[in-house]
């Protein structure tokens, strides 16, 4: 089975400024998606960005961006100029592509944003 | 707006005692999961509806079960509830079929087991 791990149980940012959230994965599969959730507390889980594996170029939604690295395996999100609600749980998820009906998540990364 | 609805948003209920969890959606989405999350951790997937087939986790406890009576809604029986199955309880739909969809979920049901 995929497995997906974030290595960071919780982050710390100022407002305005950076922050890069890390993912890693395993798989043997060469055609896959991978996600980014996020999750604010006591609201639904939304989806921030989605990567196709097959793409060389990296998402990118607004101030949400992903470095994907295929052959390391990795998949991380850059918050650029951090807002106050982007505090929230972030978790990395990852999809065949042909098995649609199978997500598998990461332990979730909790970003704190100081004003 | 089309959207995933839960309810009821919170739900308390006794150690042993049936309880009913209820999810509809707008979405006209084929297929329906079913997930406990527990503090700080991530998703676990309990099983999926794809249409009318149900697909069970391995690990899935017996206790819990599921139901579809038609596309829009999803229930999710937990027939003797412990104090280890106090969490969130989130419903997700996708539609299976678009190679580049994800999962939309709703806001989730808080079960708190006394």
């Amino acid at each position: 089975a995929q497995t997906v791990t974030q290595s960071q149980p919780e982050m710390s940012v100022q407002e305005a400024e950076t922050v890069t959230l890390s993912c890693t994965y395993d798989t043997s599969e060469s055609d896959y998606y991978l996600f980014w959730y996020k999750q604010p507390p006591s609201r639904q889980m939304i989806l921030v960005i989605r990567q196709e594996a097959y793409k060389q170029q990296n998402a990118t939604e607004n101030r949400f961006s992903v470095n994907f690295q295929k052959a390391a395996k990795s998949f991380s999100l850059k918050i650029s100029d951090s807002q106050l609600g982007d505090a929230a749980m972030y978790f990395c998820a990852y999809r065949h592509l042909y098995n649609f009906n199978k997500f598998y998540f990461g332990s979730g990364t909790k970003l704190n944003v100081k004003p | 707006d089309a959207m995933v609805i839960q309810n009821p948003r919170y739900q308390v209920t006794q150690f042993g005692k049936p309880v009913t969890l209820s999810c509809s959606q707008t979405l006209n989405h084929n297929v329906m999961y079913w997930y406990q999350q527990k503090s700080s951790q991530a998703p676990k997937l309990l099983f999926h509806y794809y249409d009318k087939d149900f697909n069970n986790e391995a690990d899935t406890p017996d206790n819990f079960q599921s139901r579809r009576p038609n596309t829009s809604f999803c229930f999710l029986d937990i027939r003797s509830p412990g104090l280890g199955d106090a969490a969130m309880y989130l419903c997700a739909t996708s539609f299976s079929g678009s190679s580049s969809d994800t999962q939309y979920f709703g806001p989730g049901t808080r079960l708190t087991v006394l």
